[in-house]
């Protein structure tokens, strides 16, 4: 089955720098590769996905890239803010079920 | 639209019973997929319905099944409970209708403490 290894675990950050989350998975078959923002006791949220027609994707202050070749992915936030401080997971898609990493836990530091 | 609900919310038992959680999806979704959230495991994949049939199911023991109704809401079943089955259980809906996935709204959850 589909196996997606998240890497850092911690990631702290001062308030303006960038934070890069990096993924691999290993099933080819994958297709679509969300990422997943997790608030303290909140409910996981979308915050961006990238499909493997597409090598990169950005929203505002988020960017995600796409090796399929290498098989992994990557968030990108820049100039980061207090309430950037979450869990963050990444996953990837096959047969219509999503396998999640371990989840990044990202502090922003005022 | 409302947003995806889940009930109850919080439950306790007791090692042995059994546990039924429920699950509604938002209007107009008829795809429902389940998750165990645990601090050491992250989110780990229970199964997937569309349309009251299983696409999909994760690596967990027989002891966890699953059904969904003709109205899209699910229901999950955890038999003979065990201390390891403590966790947030999560749902999320997507509409499932095309072949490619798409966002998956997640439910708040219900969080299993079992004794």
């Amino acid at each position: 089955g589909e196996n997606v290894e998240q890497h850092p675990s911690t990631l702290s950050v001062q308030e303006g720098d960038s934070a890069v989350i990096k993924c691999t998975y290993s099933d080819s078959a994958s297709n679509y590769f969300p990422w997943y923002k997790q608030e303290l006791g909140k409910r996981p949220q979308l915050i961006i996905d990238i499909r493997s027609n597409v090598g990169e994707k950005k929203d505002q202050r988020i960017a995600v890239t796409l090796n399929k070749t290498a098989k992994h992915f990557s968030l990108h936030i820049t100039e980061t803010q207090p309430e950037d401080s979450a869990v963050y997971f990444c996953a990837a898609d096959v047969d219509y079920k999503l396998s999640f990493g371990a989840g990044t836990t990202v502090t922003v530091r005022a | 639209k409302a947003g995806v609900t889940q009930t109850p919310r919080y439950l306790i038992k007791t090692r042995g019973q059994q546990v039924t959680l429920s699950c509604s999806p938002i209007s107009g979704h008829r795809s429902v997929s389940w998750y165990q959230q645990t601090p050491g495991q992250g989110l780990q994949f229970l199964f997937e319905y569309f349309s009251e049939t299983q696409r999909n199911k994760g690596n967990f023991p027989g002891r966890f099944s699953g059904r969904q109704f003709s109205n899209s809401r699910s229901e999950m079943n955890v038999s003979t409970l065990e201390l390891g089955d403590s966790a947030l259980y999560l749902c999320a809906s997507t509409p499932g209708t095309s072949g490619a996935y798409n966002e998956q709204f997640f439910g708040p959850g219900t969080r299993l403490t079992v004794l």
